[in-house]
């Protein structure tokens, strides 16, 4: 299987401040027909995850335009323009380009 | 509106057989492809089964031979039948609906599933 790795695992951020996750992948996500299938789910505490960004840099409906992604092949990129208090919870990256597998998950939360 | 709602988790002693169900609503489970994920307490998410909207089933290698998914179009259901559980398998289990193969879409809230003595 494919492994994803985070970095950082933990992250402490200032509430109006920028933040950034990284995911790497054991192999290129780039498929056969060019996409790279790498979304990011966003889990808040008590809550099922919710998928933020798919396919790179796709925000689903009602994403706030603070939350970015990018990146390609092996190196993955989930970006928050300024952190809000509703930020708080695990962030995971999953690559469904092949057998879907999830990093390990980033903890956000406030400093 | 979309939901999907998962019940059968319960306690159950190693070595035995479960079956879970998630009713939809809101779309047809038949028109998209259906997969359940599971999360062991504390820990992150594992893809456990995918059935494709033309009814092919692909299963991790944690549980290949053991678990079985399925669906009732009629009832508008997805099933996971579990078998020979081991407490590996004991974690928080998901519906989950993906618009196109290998990703999701909506998640339901889960059903828990313990495997104990």
């Amino acid at each position: 299987d494919v492994l994803m790795t985070q970095s950082p695992l933990s992250l402490p951020v200032t509430l109006g401040q920028p933040a950034s996750i990284s995911c790497r992948s054991s192999q290129s996500l780039v498929h056969s027909d060019g996409n790279n299938y790498l979304s990011w789910f966003q889990q808040r505490p008590g809550q099922s995850p919710r998928r933020l960004i798919y396919k790179v840099s796709t925000r689903d409906s009602g994403v706030p335009d603070r939350f970015s992604g990018s990146g390609s092949g092996t190196d993955f990129t989930l970006k928050i323009s300024r952190v809000e208090a509703e930020d708080v919870g695990i962030y995971y990256c999953m690559q469904g380009t092949y057998w879907p597998t999830f990093g390990p998950g980033t903890k956000v939360d406030i400093k | 509106e979309v939901q999907l709602v998962e019940s059968g988790g319960t306690l159950i002693q190693p070595g035995g057989s479960l079956t879970l169900s998630c009713a939809a609503s809101g779309f047809t489970v038949s028109s998209k492809y259906m997969s359940w994920i599971r999360q062991a307490p504390g820990k992150g998410l594992e893809w456990v089964s995918i059935m494709y909207r033309d009814d092919r089933t692909f299963y991790a290698t944690s549980v290949l031979g053991r678990f079985t998914i399925s669906r009732d179009n009629s009832r508008n259901t997805l099933y996971l039948q579990m078998n020979s559980l081991t407490a590996e398998d004991t974690a928080l289990y998901y519906c989950v609906r993906g618009e196109m193969a290998n990703n999701v879409d909506h998640w339901g809230q889960g059903t828990l599933v313990t495997v104990s003595s």
